[in-house]
């Protein structure tokens, strides 16, 4: 059964770099049936589509979010990661990795999510 | 790209029907057939409810169901049940190949 599992610093500073890894398991990442994806949820809000990767690298990102995101994969180990650069205490959320059947219009397996804290 | 607007809160007791929208535009729900919704328990990662506006996945109660009128999605919850309270999501695929959920709808159970 596949399962995504998110990894990474549960504190950033502000202006820092904010850097997670989803490593798939149960299943190829390079399967060229599936995108896979970025989504966050601040404290008490909703859900918010960050950007989504497909295994060749083609990219797909939010607009609003786009100049400071970058989403990469690496097959070999098979993971795909997120980079949101300059971050701020509105970058404060849960971060979940999840994956997209066929098209990046729906999610269908998602990780559990981590908790990221932009803080001093 | 603005988020969908759903209702803030929806309500019902047990056994009746319930149903929450979400209202894009014609670049996003109206344009597409790629609506999904969403249910998330507190503490718990979102689990796909519907996706192509009606479609459900294996596994998924069939008292869950969905339907697109125009810019509109909507879904219903028939035989509410209180396991069903929850945040409800919709998402749609927009005209830009980017993804677009709404702002979410909490649903009691009375």
């Amino acid at each position: 059964q596949l399962q995504l599992q998110e990894s990474g610093p549960g504190l950033v500073k502000p202006s820092e770099t904010l850097s997670l890894t989803c490593t798939v398991s149960g299943g190829s990442i390079s399967s060229s049936s599936y995108y896979w994806g970025w989504i966050r949820q601040p404290p008490g809000k909703g859900l918010e589509w960050i950007g989504s990767i497909y295994y060749s690298g083609s990219t797909y990102y939010n607009p609003s979010l786009k100049s400071r995101v970058t989403i990469s994969v690496d097959t070999s180990k098979n993971q795909f990661s997120l980079k949101l650069s300059s971050v701020t205490a509105a970058d404060t959320a849960v971060y979940y990795c999840a994956r997209h059947p066929f098209t990046i219009s729906r999610m269908d397996v998602w990780g559990q999510g981590t908790t990221v804290t932009v803080s001093s | 790209q603005s988020a969908l607007t759903q209702p803030a809160s929806v309500s019902g007791s047990p056994g009746q029907s319930i149903t929450i929208s979400c209202t894009g535009t014609s670049s996003d729900v109206g344009g597409y057939n790629y609506v999904s919704w969403y249910q998330q328990h507190p503490g718990k990662a979102p689990k796909l409810m519907i996706y192509e506006v009606s479609n459900r996945p294996s596994g998924v109660s069939h008292r869950f169901s969905g339907s697109k009128s125009g810019n509109t999605a909507s879904l219903t919850i028939s035989g509410l049940q209180a396991e069903d309270e929850a945040d409800y999501y919709c998402s749609s695929y927009t005209s830009s190949s980017t993804l677009v959920f709404g702002g979410g709808t909490k649903l009691t159970v009375l």
